[in-house]
């Protein structure tokens, strides 16, 4: 059980364009989501805290323009990285916490995107 | 100074060996702590959850948390070459609907054959 599925798995996009990845929960809903950035040999960073039927909570320094975040349903956040830029590479990660489970129980995490821009 | 410190290694060891794997933590008001496993290019999977300071374990590996040092350790007993990946760990304020889980750098473990 608690299944995230992330996709794409990996993008390579043009310097400019824009970028979708989703963040589904297979078999559980999920009111909050979380969006991570991992750079190479670094630890996951949290952008963004996802809210169901609101507005996205950004951490301090990521530009919430640059980084739209939608959350249209229980079961689904989306992360579009627009305007990419080479320094915008690296891993995407999304995690999510089951409606049914406490606020402090831990995050299910899905595989990741791999986003190059060249 | 980072909420959790982690040395990143890379840590090597023989298959069969038993692992410990540290780290360290500043924010006092963290009570939940996690460990996670990640292989290349895949998100990280939980591995274990604890409250508080304590002890759990589940197989081979074992989670202990020491409050009154912030510091969290875990221990893989009998390690096999599967093992190797980065292993990271996590903390969690008591806060609300929105807490935050912060990690640490991870540490890359190879366990030879």
């Amino acid at each position: 059980g608690a299944v995230v599925s992330q996709h794409p798995s990996r993008v390579i996009c043009k310097s400019g364009t824009s970028v979708k990845i989703e963040c589904r929960s297979l078999d559980f809903q999920a009111t909050t989501m979380f969006w991570y950035r991992q750079f190479p040999k670094q630890s996951l960073m949290l952008m963004a805290t996802s809210n169901e039927g609101s507005k996205a909570t950004y951490e301090q320094g990521v530009e919430k323009d640059k980084f739209l975040i939608n959350h249209a349903s229980l079961t689904l956040s989306t992360l579009t990285v627009t305007s990419a830029h080479p320094e915008d590479s690296s891993f995407y990660i999304c995690s999510a916490r089951d409606i049914d489970s406490s606020y402090n129980s831990p995050l299910h995490f899905g595989n990741g995107t791999r986003l190059t821009v060249t | 100074q980072k909420e959790v410190e982690q040395d990143p290694g890379p840590l090597s060891v023989p298959e069969g060996a038993i692992v410990s794997l540290n780290c360290t933590y500043s924010n006092s008001a963290f009570q939940y702590f996690m460990w996670y496993r990640q292989y290349s290019r895949k998100g990280p999977e939980l591995l274990m959850y604890t409250y508080s300071s304590g002890n759990k374990e589940d197989g081979r590996f074992t989670a202990q948390v020491d409050k009154s040092s912030k510091y969290i350790s875990l221990f893989i007993r009998d390690s096999q070459p599967s093992d190797s990946a980065t292993y990271l760990c996590a903390a969690m304020n008591y806060g609300g609907a929105t807490n935050k889980l912060i990690f640490g750098t991870g540490t890359l473990l190879a366990v030879q054959p």
